[in-house]
């Protein structure tokens, strides 16, 4: 049982450039999350999957896309990154039943120059 | 809306010196609270959450919580640190529950635990 996994780990992006993190769960949870984590700002909301076949925006939406391929993975997407968009992003997952806890992948450092 | 407020970012102690860390809340409904807990270079792990039930709530490795509602805070207290300790912690929101339930998170205060 792996929990949430994210692929990469590391990732260094030129201005303009494009990328998809990939996030993965094996807990056959229905709710996914994607958050940037910044210095001395916590972690921020970008998008979010409810259930499958459902994303909604979160706080910071702005530069990005996601998609949730199936009930397992749920995919963001930089189509033209910027160096605004350094971070380290986080995948989540809940079952999404009453007040159940977010389970968190390992995280990805995104560079972008 | 629901916001967290984290005082200060940066807490350091003695090891065996009780650690507090303060969170306070604003919620138009009642909340549920977390505080998570994050190493370095890895994800966030939970370390408790109140949902309504006890005030106090006990967690992993020796923390533990009290829900104050008319101080609308929910601290996070350990009598004695210990040097494994040391990481960055995050008190938490959440508004509804079910499907759409959102976590909201405070800035994070980084516990260094000195020897």
């Amino acid at each position: 049982n792996a929990g949430v996994t994210q692929t990469p780990k590391f990732q260094v992006l030129k201005t303009g450039q494009s990328m998809t993190l990939q996030c993965a769960q094996d807990m056959n949870h229905n709710s996914m999350y994607w958050y940037r984590q910044d210095p001395g700002m916590g972690l921020r909301l970008i998008y979010y999957s409810a259930s499958e076949g459902t994303t909604d925006k979160g706080e910071v939406p702005n530069g990005y896309n996601v998609s949730r391929l199936n009930k397992r993975e749920f995919s963001l997407r930089l189509e033209s990154a910027a160096p605004s968009q350094t971070s380290v992003y986080f995948c989540a997952s809940r079952r999404a039943t009453g007040t159940d806890t977010q389970y968190f992948g390992p995280g990805t450092r995104l560079t972008v120059l | 809306a629901q916001s967290v407020t984290q005082l200060g970012s940066h807490v350091s102690v003695s090891e065996g010196a009780l650690v507090l860390l303060r969170c306070n809340y604003s919620s138009s409904v009642p909340p549920y609270l977390f505080w998570y807990v994050q190493y370095p270079n890895q994800g966030l792990q939970l370390l408790l959450k109140y949902t309504s039930a006890a005030t106090l709530v006990k967690g992993i490795n020796g923390f533990e919580a009290e829900f104050k509602k008319s101080e609308t805070s929910f601290h996070l207290t350990k009598p004695s640190a210990h040097m494994s300790d040391a990481a960055e912690y995050f008190c938490a929101v959440s508004d509804l529950p079910g499907a759409n339930s959102k976590l909201t998170f405070g800035k994070g205060i980084t516990l260094s635990v000195r020897p």
